[in-house]
């Protein structure tokens, strides 16, 4: 009954290649977010998605695509995948997105290894 | 911008011993306040919270107190334990948009017995 699930957990690829990452909650929230966690801990959210529509969108790389075909699933898409693109990413969501101090729940993240 | 300084880990403390984890922000407005908690492996987990001045966040033994005047939210605990092992961030979200956690660069606790 885990409560924001993300697959897969860990993913070894090499530059170039396409890969995506899924995430799913079973909180009934209404908003859903990616945070990129680099090698030094540090966590820098890049989109959210409020009921299917988004309304963060940081300063990522276009090669980066979110997708949500419902509240309930945040998938991320990633082209051309760099050495730089190494990273833990967090999926998370929260009841209320659109109101300032909702706490966020956090999925166990997917560990993205780029050889 | 907006913005959040955490003390410098690893933080090494025995068992029993009294934590403090500094936290300054920077922010326009009033924001709401947030301690999170990493464990190994897993992701973060909300520890406490504060949404207005002198409000105080407690859990597990953790407190912190929103303190305007000096811009901080310190955490603190008065008895470690090993089990406290991980890493904390503390973290902001600002009035006025949307619900956009900002975070520090994380601070690693070690406790050992």
């Amino acid at each position: 009954d885990t409560a924001v699930s993300q697959t897969p957990k860990y993913l070894v690829t090499q530059m170039g290649n396409d890969k995506s990452i899924k995430c799913e909650q079973n909180l009934g929230h209404d908003t859903m977010y990616w945070y990129k966690q680099d090698s030094k801990k540090f966590l820098k959210i890049m989109f959210s998605y409020n009921n299917k529509e988004l309304i963060i969108n940081e300063t990522v790389p276009n090669r980066f695509s979110p997708k949500s075909p419902d509240k309930a699933h945040l998938n991320l898409h990633i082209n051309s995948l760099e050495l730089g693109d190494s990273a833990v990413y967090f999926c998370a969501s929260s009841p209320q997105g659109m109101t300032y101090n909702s706490p966020l729940h956090f999925g166990n993240g997917t560990r993205l290894t780029v050889t | 911008g907006d913005s959040v300084t955490q003390m410098e880990g690893p933080v090494t403390l025995s068992e029993e011993a009294f934590l403090t984890i500094n936290c300054t922000y920077t922010a326009t407005g009033y924001p709401s306040l947030f301690w999170y908690v990493q464990y190994p492996g897993e992701g973060l987990q909300l520890l406490l919270k504060a949404t207005k001045a002198d409000d105080k966040g407690s859990n597990k033994g953790f407190e912190a107190t929103y303190r305007k005047e000096t811009t901080s939210f310190h955490l603190e605990k008065g008895s470690v334990q090993v089990s406290d092992s991980a890493v904390y961030f503390c973290a902001l979200s600002s009035a006025g948009g949307y619900n956009k956690l900002i975070f520090g660069a994380g601070t690693r606790l070690a406790v050992h017995p």
